[in-house]
């Protein structure tokens, strides 16, 4: 079964702190993956989709990896803000857009909460 | 572009009520999806359609219905509302496979 997990579940950072958030995916075939970040009470916006020869995207302070042989991916939050604060959540594509699951597949998401 | 917008951002429904949730895009995208959201729970979907007039079903279809008559609109239809659809519910597009995925605001719905 097509599956994406998050870890950890939630993490609470000092603001000015790095931090790394882990996506563990047994999606198949592969498409893309996409990081997302929701803001509470509001809709998903993404932050990079990644190709399978994509290794690494960058969107400001986020860094997202690949690793398409472990089916791994991480989102590096840098200097983190106060306005990090939100869900970052991981998709994985399989490519059927036409698909029953209209091809993305949805992690449970990270909640992280940056402190001043 | 507004982007994607849904209507209503609230509603409170009673058992066995009918309702339709908004969902109006203005970039020309051709796939349109509705998720719902549960605490804790990954999105899930509902409802997709891969352009005008083509509808099928998602992971969670039961108690809902769709149509898609325009590219713009993409509504969802709740028929006997019940308390398992408490939720918040996502409408989405994408321009074409690939791209990326634009979301709506949400619409919180309770049945009671």
């Amino acid at each position: 079964k097509n599956q994406v997990e998050q870890s950890p579940q939630s993490l609470i950072i000092l603001e000015g702190k790095n931090c790394t958030l882990q996506c563990n995916y047994t999606v198949s075939p592969f498409s893309n993956l996409r990081w997302y970040k929701q803001d509470t009470g509001r809709g998903p916006v993404s932050l990079t989709i990644m190709t399978f020869s994509e290794n690494t995207k960058s969107n400001g302070r986020y860094t997202a990896t690949l690793d398409a042989d472990t089916k791994q991916s991480s989102l590096h939050i840098t200097a983190s803000q106060l306005s990090d604060s939100a869900s970052y959540i991981c998709v994985v594509s399989d490519g059927n857009y036409g698909g029953s699951q209209g091809n993305l597949i949805f992690g449970k998401g990270t909640k992280l909460s940056v402190k001043p | 572009n507004a982007g994607v917008t849904q209507t209503p951002k609230f509603r409170i429904l009673k058992i066995g009520q009918s309702m339709t949730l908004q969902c109006t895009q203005d970039m020309n995208h051709n796939y349109m999806y509705w998720y719902r959201q549960d605490p804790g729970m990954g999105l899930k979907l509902i409802y997709y359609s891969v352009g005008a007039g083509i509808t099928d079903k998602g992971e969670v279809p039961n108690g809902y219905n769709v149509s898609r008559s325009t590219t713009e609109d993409f509504p969802l239809r709740l028929e006997l509302a019940a308390p398992s659809q408490t939720s918040v519910y996502f409408c989405a597009s994408i321009r074409r496979a690939g791209n990326e995925q634009f979301f709506g605001p949400g619409t919180r719905l309770t049945v009671l």
